[in-house]
């Protein structure tokens, strides 16, 4: 059965410093990923997305995400970040259709001065 | 840049009371989700609609759910008989074969 895991709960980190959030999946055949962001009372935003091609993949906000089949992973980095970035981010795969996502659990990032 | 709309932002009924959930899609998408997120677990998907069908569904949309496109624009999700396990956010989603756009969701809460 298909899986989508982010190991990390909760992430705390300083304004201005790295940011990396992890992503595992299990899938039989090279899925699609996406990272959503979901800011408080909001909906999920989508940051990015790998369908096929360049591993490394840009999105929105600074943000992007390497996807490394060997690992099937798709983590996603930020080289220094704003206070804006609190938020919850959510990994996602889609499996036999656009719209049957399969979300992890989501990782809470809490940005500190 | 256009958005999926969801009304109301926040919906509060009664065990087994109907409610409908309602949602407009991006203008020209063609695909249509609802998803939900209990309250610390996981987004889940529900059901997903094109050519005025449910497309696929999951073990969780029961016969209490249904999904209903009434006009050109809205998309609608009934819940017939609510249970105190249905308060969760739901998720209103559209595509036209693309990545997801998501709304920023109903909150239902049951009591």
């Amino acid at each position: 059965a298909q899986s989508v895991t982010q190991p990390d709960i909760h992430i705390t980190v300083s304004e201005g410093a790295s940011l990396e959030l992890r992503c595992n999946y299990s899938y039989g055949a090279t899925p699609y990923l996406f990272w959503y962001v979901q800011s408080p009372g909001q909906g999920l935003q989508l940051l990015l997305k790998y369908f096929s091609g360049d591993t490394l993949v840009q999105g929105i906000k600074g943000f992007e995400a390497e996807f490394k089949r060997s690992q099937s992973s798709f983590n996603l980095r930020k080289p220094s970040v704003h206070w804006s970035d609190a938020a919850e981010y959510f990994c996602a795969v889609a499996t036999d259709s656009w719209g049957k996502f399969q979300f992890g659990a989501g990782t809470q990032v809490v940005v500190t001065p | 840049e256009p958005e999926v709309t969801q009304t109301p932002s926040h919906q509060v009924t009664q065990m087994g009371q109907e409610v409908i959930l309602r949602c407009v899609p991006i203008s020209n998408h063609l695909y249509f989700y609802w998803y939900r997120q209990i309250l610390g677990q996981k987004v889940e998907f529900l059901v997903s609609f094109y050519n005025n069908e449910i497309s696929e569904k999951s073990e969780i949309f029961d016969d209490q759910f249904s999904v209903e496109r009434p006009d050109g624009s809205n998309f609608t999700l009934k819940i017939r008989s609510t249970k105190l396990e249905d308060s969760a956010m739901y998720f209103c989603a559209s595509s036209n074969n693309s990545p997801l756009h998501f709304g920023n969701g109903t909150r239902l809460t049951v009591t």
